[in-house]
């Protein structure tokens, strides 16, 4: 049973492009939480999703970010016009159902660099 | 709102023992416990819900105290394999259940030899 996929795991973009990160649940897994994670710092809540469906976008910015997870296919983490501050490491987690009471594994992380 | 976890940092050698103390200034209605490794994916370690409970596994326990409203991380006889950043994740109450997590800034455990 694979883990949760992400990819790619390194990722460099100069300021102004586009970066796509994407994350691949576990098997059976229907809910998928992404963090984002500075050097020395803790986990930082951005969107909950569920799949087709955006449960809680609170910790996302406004601008330039967006998430998707359609019916088929990985979660999506958009990020447009990528400015040197996006640059961190994003994990997503997935869990069997959206419920504090479950585990949530997390993927390897996607690291991105803006030049 | 983000948990404060203590100590920031703590160095212990092997067989030692430690206690990791993750407090919230909200109600909480569930505390997540994690470990990461240096470049590498946090990895669970357990889940208290409210009602108190205490948990454990080999070495490693927690329990949740819903007055105080803070969470400790119990290690015991330690392993080289414990180091890494050890996070509490934590969901207040009336969050609506969902488990959107809310992670401390961590306590970095390095275990010597």
């Amino acid at each position: 049973n694979a883990g949760v996929m992400q990819n790619p795991r390194h990722l460099v973009r100069r300021r102004g492009q586009e970066a796509r990160l994407r994350c691949s649940p576990m098997k059976g897994h229907s809910h998928v939480y992404w963090y984002r994670q500075l050097p020395e710092e803790g986990l930082k809540f951005m969107v909950y999703l569920q799949k087709e469906n955006i449960i809680d976008e609170s910790g996302m910015p406004k601008e330039r970010f967006s998430a998707e997870f359609p019916k088929e296919g990985p979660s999506i983490l958009r990020i447009q016009q990528v400015v040197r501050g996006d640059s961190a490491a994003y994990f997503c987690a997935s869990s069997p159902s959206g419920r504090s009471y479950n585990e949530q594994f997390f993927g390897p992380g996607t690291r991105l660099t803006v030049l | 709102q983000q948990p404060v976890q203590s100590p920031q940092a703590v160095i212990l050698r092997e067989g030692e023992d430690a206690v990791i103390n993750c407090s919230s200034s909200k109600a909480l209605y569930s505390v997540h416990w994690y470990r990461q490794k240096h470049g590498e994916a946090p990895v669970f370690l357990m889940i208290l819900l409210k009602g108190g409970e205490q948990k454990g596994h080999d070495k490693i326990s927690a329990s949740f105290n819903e007055k105080k409203q803070q969470s400790s991380l119990y290690l015991t006889a330690s392993q080289l394999s414990y180091s890494g950043t050890y996070f509490c994740g934590t969901e207040n109450e009336g969050g609506g259940s969902q488990g959107n997590l809310i992670f401390g800034k961590g306590t970095k455990l390095s275990v010597k030899p």
